[in-house]
């Protein structure tokens, strides 16, 4: 079975900090995701990455910023973290076309 | 972003009854998903479909990609309260996938 697993499930930040979201896969898939899923709104694409070293955006990823420096790790970096960016925050990771698999994802509050 | 067109938002049935839910969207995919998700949990894949008119089941849900490619509905007959969660539909367009704002079930005993 595949495991994508989230580094933390329930993060408290405060306004201004520098925060990192960590996600690890172990089935060696090239694609990694960066989602947020707020009520009403589903799940919005932050960022995703094909491979080490690569980044594309997402439909909103102003705000953020991610590192893939190996294969199976994928960090999400909220720069100056702001009280809108309170959310759940889930990652997911596919091979090539295959159906993406999700973490348990991370209930991040900013105060 | 693009999303999909999902209905009805929320639906509060008794157990035993059965569930059907849809997806619509302007454009047209190539594989539709079907994800729920457990509250407290990352949505968990249900069933994909890969071919236009395909209908797929797993137990008891029934899944169908529709013939114009731009629609999906998920059957679950005879819920339980387990089945209890959000269920989201996906289109895979191109290089990533587009979400339905989910059905919340909710079973009643």
């Amino acid at each position: 079975d595949v495991k994508v697993t989230q580094s933390s499930r329930y993060l408290v930040k405060r306004t201004g900090e520098k925060v990192f979201l960590e996600c690890v896969q172990d089935m060696d898939h090239e694609n990694m995701f960066w989602y947020r899923q707020d009520p009403g709104l589903g799940l919005r694409l932050i960022y995703f990455s094909y491979d080490v070293k690569m980044k594309e955006k997402g439909d909103i990823p102003e705000g953020y910023s991610v590192s893939r420096e190996k294969k199976e790790r994928f960090s999400l970096i909220l720069e100056s973290a702001s009280t809108n960016q309170t959310s759940m925050y889930l990652c997911a990771s596919s091979f090539g076309y295959q159906p993406q698999h999700f973490g348990d994802g991370t209930r991040l509050s900013i105060l | 972003g693009q999303q999909l067109n999902q209905s009805p938002q929320s639906m509060f049935i008794q157990e035993g009854e059965d569930v059907s839910m849809n997806c619509t969207s302007s454009s047209i995919f190539n594989t539709w998903l079907w994800y729920k998700q457990d509250p407290g949990e990352g949505p968990v894949l249900l069933i994909a479909l890969y071919k236009a008119g395909e209908l797929t089941s797993n137990g008891r849900l029934t899944a169908q990609f529709g013939i114009t490619r731009k629609d999906s509905f998920l059957n679950i007959s005879a819920s339980i309260p387990s089945d209890v969660g959000i269920y989201f539909c996906a289109g895979h367009d191109t290089d990533k996938l587009i979400f339905g704002t989910g059905t919340r079930l909710q079973v009643f005993p």
